[in-house]
């Protein structure tokens, strides 16, 4: 059974740091792409980052670029994505999705940004 | 970047009707689509990939067509389990980027 779980998320002062983790299991990991997808508080669905698969290419949206790293250690079957710098906006529950279609998803795990 | 343009944005139908939300791309992207459902306090789940293929172990009251910029997402004999958000998003180049979603309520 493909599972993804999250974790690490916590409240955080603005300008703080937070590494998100995202734990597979079920498939074999080192073939897909994992992604990081965030959700404000009742908005929608933002793509936040990927991290490809055999390639090991990282690709960022723009309102994180610089802030935000992916790494991938294959041996865990585990992405992680490092955030710095962070800011109210980045207040949202975060996701991780296997693969360019997002085929599966974990629970998610809450990042609350505030003072 | 690809804008990814869902409407309606909400609608409300009966139990047994047939439902159609489309999604068109500012520029082509092939059938690199898919549909995701997103119930209250939980996490999307994928319904359709490549456009028009069924998630395993999705209902086939689900589907969905289309190829370039234009797709539809189908719910058939829609029943109250079929109660959120739904939400399209575009894999064919990065940024990857979602529709505004689809909430869809029973009357």
């Amino acid at each position: 059974e493909v599972q993804l779980l999250e974790s690490g998320g916590n409240l955080v002062q603005p300008g703080g740091s937070l590494r998100l983790s995202c734990a597979a299991s079920g498939f074999t990991f080192s073939s897909y792409a994992i992604n990081w997808v965030r959700q404000a508080p009742g908005k929608g669905l933002e793509w936040v980052s990927t991290f490809s698969a055999r390639a090991a290419n990282t690709y960022y949206a723009e309102s994180v670029k610089g802030r935000f790293t992916l790494s991938r250690d294959n041996s865990q079957n585990t992405v992680y994505l490092q955030m710095n710098n962070l800011r109210a906006e980045d207040t949202a529950m975060y996701y991780c999705a296997r693969g360019s279609n997002g085929d599966y998803w974990g629970q998610g795990t809450l990042v609350t940004v505030s003072s | 970047d690809i804008q990814m343009t869902q409407s309606p944005s909400s609608l409300s139908a009966y139990v047994g009707d047939r439902v159609t939300i489309t999604c068109r791309a500012s520029q082509g992207i092939s059938n690199n689509l898919a549909w995701f459902q997103q119930k209250p306090g939980k996490a999307p789940k994928c319904l359709i990939y490549t456009a028009s293929s069924l998630q395993t172990g999705v209902p086939s009251k689900f589907s969905g067509s289309g190829s370039g910029t234009d797709f539809i997402l189908t719910i058939n004999s829609l029943q109250p389990e079929d109660s959120a958000t739904y939400y399209c998003q575009q894999y064919n180049s990065y940024p990857l980027t979602f529709g505004g979603g689809t909430k869809v309520e029973i009357k």
